[in-house]
C-alpha cells in the first residue's frame, strides 16, 4: 500500500531532550515535506527536500534540523527541544514538485 | 505575516446547499493554488488544484474559482453532504525562484454540513 508513515505518532517529552520524527515513504517520491500544525494558524511548512542530499527551509524552521541521505527516508530532528514546539506535526510526500502531496498520519508532540 | 488568509474560521451549511469557501493571498508570486481537507486524526489530502493561467478548475462536486486581480480564490462545493464535515485549508506556491518548493498555508475553515 502506498503510503507516507511517520514515528512515533504520540510523544511527551521534556526541554532539551534532544529526538527525532521518522518520516518514511514508499512511492518512490523525489519531494518531501515537514509541517506543523497549530490552532489558528494553519499549517506552516518547516522544511522541505527536493531529491536526496537537496533540503532548504520552510516558513519555521527555527528550532528543527532535517537530512535526506535517501529517497524513502526524511528525519526531523529537535535538537533542544522547547514548549513552543509543542504541536502536531506533519510529513508529506509528491513525486516531484508541483505534484499532489501525500500526508502522513501526523505526530503529536508535547514538550514540558 | 500571513500570506494566505482564510478569514472565516468556520462554516455551517445545510445538506444539498452549497458551501463556498473563501481564501485570500498578498503575495503576487503564487502561481499555484491548492485546497486539502482534514478529517480529526488524519492527515490532510488533496483536494483540488488550480493554476493561475486559469479561472476556474472542476472537479464533480468541487469547483475552485481564482481571481488573480482580487488575490482570492474560492471553493465550492455542490451539493454539500454531510461526509464533506472537515477542515478545509487552501495552500499557494509560487512558479519558481529561491522559494521554489515551498507551500504556504491558510489558517483553515471547518466546515459542518447539517443532515
Amino acid at each position: 500500500e502506498a503510503q507516507v508513515t511517520q514515528n512515533p505518532r504520540y510523544l511527551i517529552t521534556v526541554t532539551g531532550k534532544k529526538l527525532t520524527v521518522t518520516c518514511s515513504q514508499n512511492m518512490n517520491h523525489e519531494y518531501m515535506s515537514w509541517y506543523r500544525q497549530d490552532p489558528g494558524l494553519g499549517l506552516r511548512q518547516i522544511y522541505y527536500s527536493m531529491n536526496v542530499e537537496v533540503t532548504d527551509k520552510g516558513d519555521v524552521p527555527e528550532g528543527y534540523k532535517v537530512s535526506r541521505k535517501e529517497k524513502r527516508n526524511f528525519p526531523l530532528i529537535l535538537e533542544s527541544p522547547s514548549p513552543n514546539q509543542t504541536s502536531l506535526y506533519f510529513c508529506a510526500s509528491s513525486l516531484s514538485w508541483g505534484e499532489t502531496q501525500y500526508f502522513g498520519p501526523g505526530t503529536r508532540l508535547l514538550v514540558l | 505575516d500571513q500570506q494566505v488568509k482564510q478569514n472565516s474560521p468556520s462554516l455551517s451549511v445545510q445538506e444539498g446547499r452549497i458551501s463556498i469557501l473563501n481564501c485570500d493571498y498578498t503575495n503576487s508570486m503564487f502561481d499555484y493554488f491548492l485546497w486539502y481537507k482534514k478529517y480529526p486524526a488524519e492527515g490532510p489530502t488533496f483536494l483540488i488544484s488550480i493554476s493561475s493561467i486559469k479561472d476556474k478548475n472542476e472537479d464533480g462536486r468541487f469547483t475552485v474559482f481564482l481571481n488573480k486581480s482580487a488575490k482570492h480564490l474560492s471553493l465550492h462545493i455542490v451539493p454539500s453532504q454531510p461526509g464533506d464535515s472537515a477542515v478545509y485549508f487552501c495552500a499557494a506556491s509560487p512558479a519558481g525562484g529561491t522559494s521554489y518548493g515551498k507551500l504556504t498555508f491558510g489558517q483553515g475553515t471547518i466546515l459542518t454540513v447539517h443532515p
